[in-house]
């Protein structure tokens, strides 16, 4: 099974509000990523986690908040978003091992849209 | 810091033809290069990845090639069909164990019946 899901698939918040995104993983892999893609343009990274620890922030502005509770399940806390934060979010996960670099394996992403 | 380009940004074939997307990079100290496929307001799914060991990589009518040295790797696709139209991702990881991804900017493909 190759499978990352995403939950919701579609998500309109208000710029007040608070949610939360979440991702699922079942293949063992022990690193997780968050993405963020606009419109016609590639993705970008925003988080990665490797064996459950933060390894990497873009620079991301603090209102995204990641937590990854245990290794099969990655979550992405929003909370105060601008409508410039309205994109597609998507997920991937990988296996870790070494200095090499392994195929990631993306997620179908949630539609976020802030109001 | 490493660069990808694809161009053109846009391709439309009739159906049946045989077709190359190109990718190139700046780095040519990758470990692989990834191929992906994304269908609008979708999420990324991996076509082939290449190690660079490897050459080729093949899965039925895919064909990604890398030439590490001059910095290219091509996606052949035999036989086009119109469930073929998408856009079409090049991405590389930069050196360390972080895993992280430099994505082209894609090629949409649009596959005229």
């Amino acid at each position: 099974d190759t499978e990352v899901t995403q939950t919701p698939k579609h998500l309109v918040m208000g710029m007040t509000n608070k949610k939360s995104l979440k991702c699922e993983q079942h293949m063992g892999h022990r690193a997780m990523y968050w993405y963020k893609q606009k419109a016609k343009k590639p993705p970008e990274l925003m988080f990665v986690y490797s064996y459950e620890k933060l390894s990497i922030n873009e620079s991301v502005p603090s209102r995204f908040s990641p937590e990854c509770p245990n290794s099969s399940l990655l979550n992405l806390h929003l909370h105060a978003l601008q409508p410039e934060d309205s994109a597609l979010y998507l997920c991937a996960s990988s296996r870790l091992g070494g200095v090499s670099s392994y195929e990631q394996y993306f997620g179908p992403g949630t539609r976020l849209t802030v109001t | 810091k490493q660069e990808v380009t694809q161009i053109p940004a846009a391709l439309s074939v009739p159906e049946g033809e045989n077709l190359v997307l190109n990718c190139s990079f700046t780095d040519s100290a990758i470990y692989n290069l990834q191929w992906f496929r994304q269908d609008p307001g979708k999420g990324l799914t991996s076509l082939l990845l290449i190690q660079s060991s490897q050459r080729e990589q093949t899965s039925g009518r895919l064909n990604a090639s890398l030439d590490k040295s001059s910095g290219r790797s091509t996606l052949y696709i035999a036989a086009s069909q119109p469930g073929d139209s998408a856009t079409y991702l090049c991405a590389v990881p930069e050196t360390g164990a972080n895993s992280k991804l430099t994505f082209g900017k894609g090629i949409t493909l649009s596959v005229r019946p």
